[in-house]
Formats: C-alpha cells, structure tokens, sequence
C-alpha cells in the first residue's frame, strides 16, 4: 500500500514538551498538507507545502509551530512547547496538482494522523 | 457565517433505506466539493468529489450539486450499518494569490444505520 502515512500514531507528552510528527505522502503527489482536528470538528488547516516551498501557514500555526519538507519527500510537524490546547489529532494530506486546464482539482487523501495527548 | 455548514446529526436511518446528508457553503467563487467519511477515531476517508452542477453517481454513492444555491449533498442508497460514520463536507475555497486553495471542512454529520 503506497498510501500516505504518519509516525507516531500516538504521542503522549508533558507540558512544556517539544514533538516532532512525521509524515510521508503518496510518492507521486507533490503537495502535502498538515491539519488538525479536535473532537466534533471538521479538520482545520495548518499549512501547504509545494514540493519543498511552504507557500501557505493559518494563522492557527503559532511560532511554537513549524513545519519543513526539506527535500519535497516527507515532511515534519514541530511543536515546541507544548500546551494542553494543542491536544488534538494532526492529519496530514497529499495531492497531486490539478490536471492542466481544468481548476480546482486537487483531491486530498490523508494519512491516519497523529493523535496528540498533552499533560 | 461559517464557511461551510452542516447538521451535525445524529441522522438515524435503518438499514437498507436512503441517507440524505446535506452541506451548504458560503463562498460562491468556490468550484470542488469533496465528501469524506470519518469512522469513530480514524481519519477522513475521500468517497466522493464533484466540481459541475448535477448528480455524480458511485456505486452506492450520490453527489449533488447546486451552485446557485450553494447546496451539495450526498445520497447513500441501499444503507448499511458500516456506514455509520462522520461524513464531512469540504470545499475549496477560490485561490489565493500564490494560487493556493484551501480545503475547508464542515463539522460533520453522524450517520446511524440500524439493523
């Protein structure tokens, strides 16, 4: 399966704590995209990447938060000092570019997420 | 007003009937509409995607979509109990100067199908 895929599945971390998520998108897809999703919502972007170029960041990505992708491959998500508020699941989602000429096709599969337990 | 709007359910439906889950948004720039399913602590799975005014069919699976009045909704014939589960609606919004478009999701409805 060439799927997207994230590590760790499960991060539990004091307080205070920094932690580095990783994630590896389908080989094919240029684009990666990170999120997060608390309990009852619907994912909320963080930020984009285009091949190693992060060209977009939601204001939701504090300066405890960054991201790189330093070859276009896999990407990482860090979090540095960490707070009970960040407790949530970060997805991360792949995609190709749209097809040339037509708009707006950019379908995004995600990774099974890293599910984040601050304490 | 949230971008983009459903009912976060419970939608109670027994098996084998119809499942109407519906998804209003408020962009009207906006030209891709995805419909995801989210199983109980999972991630959003991709079932569907529609960009034309119309019906795209699945399988089991029918999208739906209006433009003019900002509506798509998503049809599940023949319902089984294994799909219950969050369907999110999510919309691109139109493109941003570095042509980015972002993917923003609805809060979900919850799907019950009973035996």
């Amino acid at each position: 399966d060439t799927g997207v895929s994230q590590d760790p599945r499960h991060k539990i971390t004091k307080r205070g704590q920094n932690v580095t998520f990783r994630c590896d998108p389908i080989s094919e897809h240029n684009r990666l995209y990170w999120y997060r999703q608390t309990l009852g919502q619907g994912p909320e972007f963080l930020t984009y990447f285009q091949n190693e170029a992060q060209l977009e960041k939601s204001r939701l990505l504090s300066d405890r938060f960054s991201a790189e992708r330093p070859k276009g491959s896999f990407s990482t998500l860090e979090i540095q000092r960490t707070e009970q508020g960040d407790s949530a699941m970060y997805l991360c989602a792949s995609s190709l570019p749209g097809l040339a000429g037509r708009y707006g096709t950019y379908e995004q599969y995600f990774g099974p997420g890293t599910r984040l337990t601050v304490t | 007003q949230k971008e983009v709007e459903q009912n976060s359910g419970p939608l109670s439906v027994p098996e084998g009937a119809i499942a109407s889950l519906n998804c209003t948004y408020s962009d009207r720039g906006s030209q891709s509409f995805f419909w995801y399913r989210q199983y109980s602590g999972k991630s959003p799975e991709l079932i569907m995607s529609i960009y034309s005014n119309g019906d795209k069919e699945d399988g089991r699976f029918t999208a739906q979509l209006n433009k003019a009045s900002q509506y798509v909704s998503l049809l599940i014939r023949d319902s089984q109990p294994s799909d219950s589960a969050t369907y999110l609606c999510a919309v691109n919004l139109p493109p941003m100067n570095t042509g980015f478009q972002k993917l923003v999701f609805g809060t979900g409805t919850r799907l019950l199908v009973s035996p």
